[in-house]
């Protein structure tokens, strides 16, 4: 069974700049999740996809950062403009059925620098 | 106070020796995740807990849900173990993650 695929792995750019990142989950899985994880913290929930709605994206700094889901299966987010304080690594998860007992799958992450 | 704690935040063991890992929690959950973090790599689901112990080749993990406490054990640790262990609690909801801030394991040969 193919993973969670997630690019680009690792993505370079000046403040103020845009920067898109890619996610396919799990084939079958409705739940897709994206996190922020900065260094030496564990993972921050930016936004949760229930196939191509949005359950809670009360954490996503709206004014910069964007998702969207719109097939219900792929999923870009999207960052304009980038500030310093955005380099981090971007987990892409995916949930199998909404229900409380759900496994957690990750993909390889895409790390942002912003210079 | 954060939601989901975990200690200790660094631990560095020699090959061989038996170690612990462990994670508080004060919200209430369905389900407890035991995840694993290689340095550049993703996040690998070691262990997803409701209740009791689970164990899986040289990994134990326990919950008490009273206690609202889990435990990750390594035995005869490796220095392939070396990795950032992350406990996540899935809410009573079913829907939310939280997670602790990880533990960083450095196992030495």
């Amino acid at each position: 069974e193919a993973g969670v695929a997630q690019s680009p792995r690792y993505k370079i750019i000046e403040k103020r700049q845009s920067v898109a990142f890619w996610c396919n989950p799990i084939s079958g899985h409705a739940t897709l999740y994206w996190y922020q994880q900065i260094l030496g913290q564990g993972p921050k929930l930016l936004i949760q996809f229930q196939n191509n709605g949005v359950v809670d994206d009360s954490q996503l700094p709206k004014d910069r950062f964007s998702a969207e889901r719109l097939k219900g299966v792929d999923s870009t987010l999207k960052i304009q403009p980038a500030k310093l304080e955005d380099s981090a690594v971007y987990l892409c998860a995916s949930s199998p059925i909404r229900t409380n007992t759900g496994e957690l799958f990750f993909g390889e992450g895409s790390r942002l620098t912003v210079l | 106070k954060n939601e989901v704690e975990q200690s200790p935040q660094n631990l560095t063991a020699q090959e061989g020796e038996f170690i612990t890992i462990n994670c508080s929690y004060s919200v209430g959950i369905s389900a407890l995740h035991w995840l694993q973090q290689h340095p550049g790599g993703g996040i690998v689901s070691l262990f997803m807990l409701s209740s009791g112990k689970k164990k899986h080749g040289r990994l134990i993990a326990t919950i008490n849900i009273q206690e609202k406490h889990s435990s990750l054990h390594i035995t005869a640790s490796h220095p392939r173990d070396s990795a950032v262990y992350i406990c996540a609690v899935r809410d009573n909801y079913g829907q939310n993650f939280v997670f602790g801030p990880g533990t960083r394991l450095s196992v030495l040969p």
